[in-house]
């Protein structure tokens, strides 16, 4: 088990563009979460997927974000017409889904995306 | 989701001093989960506390939940090097069947840094 990976690890892109990440969760996980973090903040809930179902978006998610997780394996985020505003950290997690309390997650490395 | 405020926002000791931070809530907890972060790391998971009043201890780490659930602190004793990152809480959710319901709101976090 090599834990949560996710790729690229980092990315800067022009102001306009689009960009894709994607997140690998650990093998039968069936929940994944994707969440955004700035400097000096804790990480902030973005979508998160029971196996390939996504279950919940933050309204804070605009419509230029879409997630996908097509066979309930790996996840891709996509952010089109990028804008400096974007510029943070994107952080996967994975966890077990078990009955009656919150799962454990388990985060990725992130991605760092910087929009110039 | 659940607001959390984390207090102190920074934390400066000596090695082998004690260090605490708290969460605090407004509303009552269905349960907590704290993680630690390192600098240029990814948020990794300490403990979830569930019970009114549950004390856990991991090492050096003791973590609590208050009677009413409303708020939780973690205490280091003799801090080392080590312990140097940002400790996050996070609150989880349960829904009225008692069903994870994954997404985690993070505090703002505590910056712990000790000094050799």
């Amino acid at each position: 088990d090599t834990g949560v990976s996710q790729n690229p690890r980092h990315k800067i892109t022009k102001r306009g563009q689009n960009v894709t990440f994607r997140c690998d969760p650990i093998s039968e996980h069936n929940r994944l979460y994707w969440y955004r973090q700035t400097l000096g903040q804790g990480p902030e809930f973005l979508t998160y997927f029971q196996n390939e179902a996504q279950l919940e978006k933050s309204r804070l998610l605009s419509d230029r974000f879409s997630a996908e997780r097509p066979k309930g394996s790996f996840s891709t985020l996509e952010i089109q017409r990028t804008e400096q505003g974007d510029s943070a950290m994107y952080l996967c997690a994975s966890s077990p889904r078990w009955f009656g309390s919150t799962d454990t997650q388990y985060f990725g490395p992130g991605t760092r995306l910087t929009v110039l | 989701g659940q607001q959390v405020m984390q207090i102190p926002q920074y934390q400066h000791v000596q090695e082998g001093e004690d260090f605490t931070t708290y969460c605090n809530s407004s509303t009552t907890l269905s349960n907590i989960q704290w993680y630690k972060q390192r600098p240029g790391g990814h948020p990794v998971f300490l403990i979830q506390l569930v019970k009114s009043g549950e004390v856990k201890k991991q090492k050096r780490l003791t973590f609590q939940f208050g009677e009413a659930k409303k708020n939780s602190s973690l205490h280091i004793t003799a801090t080392q090097t080590t312990d140097v990152g940002t400790y996050f809480c996070a609150p989880g959710l349960l829904n009225a069947g008692g069903t994870s319901y994954g997404k985690l709101t993070f505090g703002q976090g505590t910056i712990l840094t000790v000094h050799p």
